[in-house]
C-alpha cells in the first residue's frame, strides 16, 4: 500500500530550464510534506517542506506546491543546475494513527539529471 | 558541528547471523529514528526513539530491535539475518519529539549485505 507515490522514476532537463518533480498521495491524514535529495553515498538532505495550511512554500530557487483536494504536490526548480542532480524523495508526515510527526512516509523517489 | 554519524558504513553478513548497527545523533539531538532502503525504494520508518523510549515502530518483525543509551546514541538490532534484509539502514536525529516540522538529519547510513 503505497501512500506517497512518486510516478516518474527519471526527469532529464537542461540546465537553465525548469524542473518540476511531482508526488502523489493518498493518505488524507498526512498533514505535513517534505522533499529531501539525496546524492550517491550520502544520506537524504532535507530540502523544503509545506504545512497542510499552506499551498505553496518557497526557497530560493526550490518552491513547492501544495493541492490538497487533488492529494498532489510538486516541487519546482528553478532555474535547474548541474549540481541539482540527484534523486528526490517526496515525503509525508501527520497521521497520528501511524506515528504522527515522528514517522516519515516516502515516496520511490526521482532521479534528476541536470544536463549543462 | 558533527552531523549525525553512523558505523559500520559498509559490513558483510551471511544469512542467519546477527547484526548491530550503531548510530550517534547530532549533539543535541534527543530523537533517533532508524529507517531502511532498499534498492529502489524510499526509505522505510522502522524505529523512533525519544529520551531512551520507543516512541514509533513500523511494520518490521520482531528480529528488528533498537535501544537508545543515555547519550542519546542509539543501536539497530537484526536477528536471523535473511537475503531480504540487505539494505541501506538509515539513522536520522531530529532536535525536539513531535511538533510540526518533521525534518530530520540523515546520517550516511550503513550498508548491509547479506549472503
Amino acid at each position: 500500500d503505497q501512500q506517497v507515490k512518486q510516478n516518474s522514476p527519471s526527469l532529464s532537463v537542461q540546465e537553465g530550464r525548469i524542473s518540476i518533480l511531482n508526488c502523489d498521495y493518498t493518505n488524507s491524514m498526512f498533514d505535513y510534506f517534505l522533499w529531501y535529495k539525496k546524492y550517491p553515498a550520502e544520506g537524504p538532505t532535507f530540502l523544503i517542506s509545506i504545512s497542510s495550511i499552506k499551498d505553496k512554500n518557497e526557497d530560493g530557487r526550490f518552491t513547492v506546491f501544495l493541492n490538497k483536494s487533488a492529494k498532489h504536490l510538486s516541487l519546482h526548480i528553478v532555474p535547474s543546475q548541474p549540481g541539482d542532480s540527484a534523486v528526490y524523495f517526496c515525503a509525508a508526515s501527520g497521521d497520528i494513527t501511524q506515528g504522527g510527526s515522528e514517522k516519515l512516509v516516502f515516496g520511490k523517489g526521482t532521479k534528476l539529471t541536470v544536463n549543462p | 558541528d558533527a552531523g549525525v554519524t553512523q558505523s559500520p558504513t559498509h559490513l558483510i553478513k551471511t544469512r542467519g547471523q546477527h547484526v548491530t548497527l550503531r548510530c550517534s545523533p547530532i549533539s543535541g539531538h534527543k530523537s533517533v529514528s532508524w529507517y531502511q532502503q532498499v534498492l529502489g525504494q524510499g526509505p522505510q520508518f522502522i524505529f523512533q526513539y525519544y529520551e531512551k523510549e520507543e516512541r514509533g515502530r513500523g511494520n518490521f518483525p520482531d528480529r528488528f530491535s533498537a535501544r537508545q543509551f543515555p547519550n542519546y546514541s542509539s543501536e539497530l538490532n537484526v536477528n536471523a539475518l535473511l537475503l531480504g534484509d540487505s539494505a541501506l539502514y538509515l539513522c536520522a536525529s531530529r532536535g525536539l519529539a513531535g511538533g510540526p516540522t518533521g525534518e530530520l538529519f540523515f546520517g550516511e547510513g550503513s550498508r548491509l549485505t547479506v549472503l
